[in-house]
């Protein structure tokens, strides 16, 4: 069965660019999605078909994918962009990543 | 607006059932690919299955043949009934619209979700 791949943890200062990386076969040549969870909170998309973003999400994030990896990016990153985030594809079915929990300290 | 409302979660025992209903405002579920994504305590985000605006449904391997999604057009409400419960089930269920073309799924709005507990 497909699977994505991300890290468990990323650490970022504020101000600073984080990225998150999502790995799976072939990746590039699928579209991949990216939402972010916070606690206690239901997940919110923050980019679609691997880099645009929907009405309401700010311009500092964005995405990109090549190769077997898709990158959310986050360009000076607030506090409150630490959350969990998740990829997720199709492959036969929807696969989602193990998420990323981001911290901005 | 779009708002999605779960309904139903609880405590069951293993074996049992139980039904979840998502009632839609802001738009029609007969228009709109619906699904159901959980997320057991602590983990991650696990697809469960969709209702496609022509009525086809589709299931993850891990529930195929114990959960069956349906809609109710009068009430603009999913549902999704849980047959043969077991503790791997255990879990917040959200229900979520979904942009899908072929080899392609999105969800863009998701309900606050609602917890099912698995236990003797």
């Amino acid at each position: 069965s497909y699977e994505l791949t991300q890290p468990p943890s990323v650490s970022v200062s504020p101000g600073q660019t984080a990225s998150i990386t999502c790995s799976g076969d072939k990746l590039g040549d699928k579209y991949a999605c990216w939402y972010q969870q916070k606690p206690g909170q239901s997940p919110v998309l923050v980019i679609y078909q691997n880099s645009k973003r929907p009405s309401g999400i700010p311009e500092r994030f964005s995405g990109s994918s090549s190769g077997n990896t898709a990158t959310l990016t986050i360009s000076g990153t607030q506090a409150m962009d630490e959350a969990d985030y998740y990829c997720q594809a199709w492959d036969s079915t929807v696969v989602f990543g193990g998420g990323t929990k981001l911290t901005v300290l | 607006e779009v708002q999605l409302v779960e309904s139903g979660g609880g405590l069951v025992h293993p074996g049992g059932s139980l039904r979840l209903s998502c009632t839609a405002s802001g738009f029609t579920v007969s228009s709109t690919y619906m699904t159901w994504v959980r997320q057991a305590p602590g983990k991650g985000l696990e697809w469960v299955s969709v209702i496609y605006t022509r009525g086809n449904t589709y299931y993850s391997g891990s529930v195929k043949g114990r959960f069956t999604i349906s809609r109710d057009s009068s009430k603009n409400t999913v549902f999704l009934q849980m047959n043969s419960l077991r503790g791997e089930d255990t879990a917040v269920y959200y229900c979520a619209t979904a942009r899908v073309t072929p080899g392609y799924y999105q969800f863009d709005y998701w309900g606050q979700g609602t917890l099912v507990t698995v236990s003797s």
